[in-house]
């Protein structure tokens, strides 16, 4: 059974940082791109990074490039979002999501509970 | 970048009726969209890939159709459990973009 269970969401200051953590199960985590979905509190869904399969091909959002950085681990089958220089719009459900092949032009098929990042002072 | 306009953003149904939600792409993505829908204080769930395949263990009800650059969901009976809203997403062109959602409602 796929599970994506995501960690590492809190309170944290205008300008301060934050990691997020996705531990993956179920799957060949090498074989599946991955992404960060967000959604902010009442509104919709917003892509914010992706990463390949094979953790060469790091992409984001133009609403926070600058600011994070995804990356993978493999070998601990998990994914990370670095986040700095946090702003108050940054405030949302952070979602951890799978893609159905290696690379990110493809649909997301499971998707994890979330993580809520909070900005305020 | 293209951006994806769904509509309407709130559509009224009785449970037993036909609900059909439309999606529509700023520019052609040929077939690559999928279907979510997500329940309050739920993850988003896939629904259909490929503009018309269900994922798996989604009930029949759910179809979708288009290509190019209009797209419908359709829920041919809701169900109770069918009330959420829906979202669509293209995946054809960088980055991948969700329409700002559809909430199906109770009438």
């Amino acid at each position: 059974e796929v599970q994506l269970s995501e960690s590492g969401g809190g309170l944290v200051q205008p300008g301060g940082s934050l990691r997020l953590s996705c531990v993956a199960s179920g799957f060949t985590f090498s074989n599946h791109a991955m992404s960060w979905v967000r959604q902010a509190p009442g509104k919709g869904l917003e892509w914010v990074s992706g990463i390949s399969g094979s953790g060469r091909a790091p992409s984001y959002a133009d609403s926070v490039k600058g600011r994070v950085s995804i990356s993978r681990d493999s070998s601990k089958n998990t994914l990370f979002l670095q986040m700095n220089s946090l702003r108050a719009e940054d405030t949302a459900v952070y979602y951890c999501a799978r893609h159905n092949s290696g690379w990110f032009l493809s649909f997301l098929d499971f998707w994890g509970q979330g993580t809520l990042v909070t900005v305020s002072s | 970048e293209i951006v994806m306009t769904q509509s309407p953003d709130t559509l009224s149904v009785s449970p037993g009726e036909r609900a059909t939600l439309s999606c529509r792409a700023s520019q052609t993505i040929n077939s690559n969209l999928a279907w979510y829908q997500q329940k309050p204080g739920q993850a988003p769930r896939l629904l259909i890939s490929g503009a018309s395949t269900r994922a798996t263990g989604v009930p029949a009800r759910f179809s979708g159709s288009g290509s190019g650059t209009e797209f419908t969901l359709t829920i041919s009976s809701l169900q109770s459990e069918d009330f959420a809203v829906y979202y669509c997403q293209q995946y054809n062109n960088w980055p991948p973009a969700f329409g700002q959602g559809t909430k199906v409602e109770i009438k």
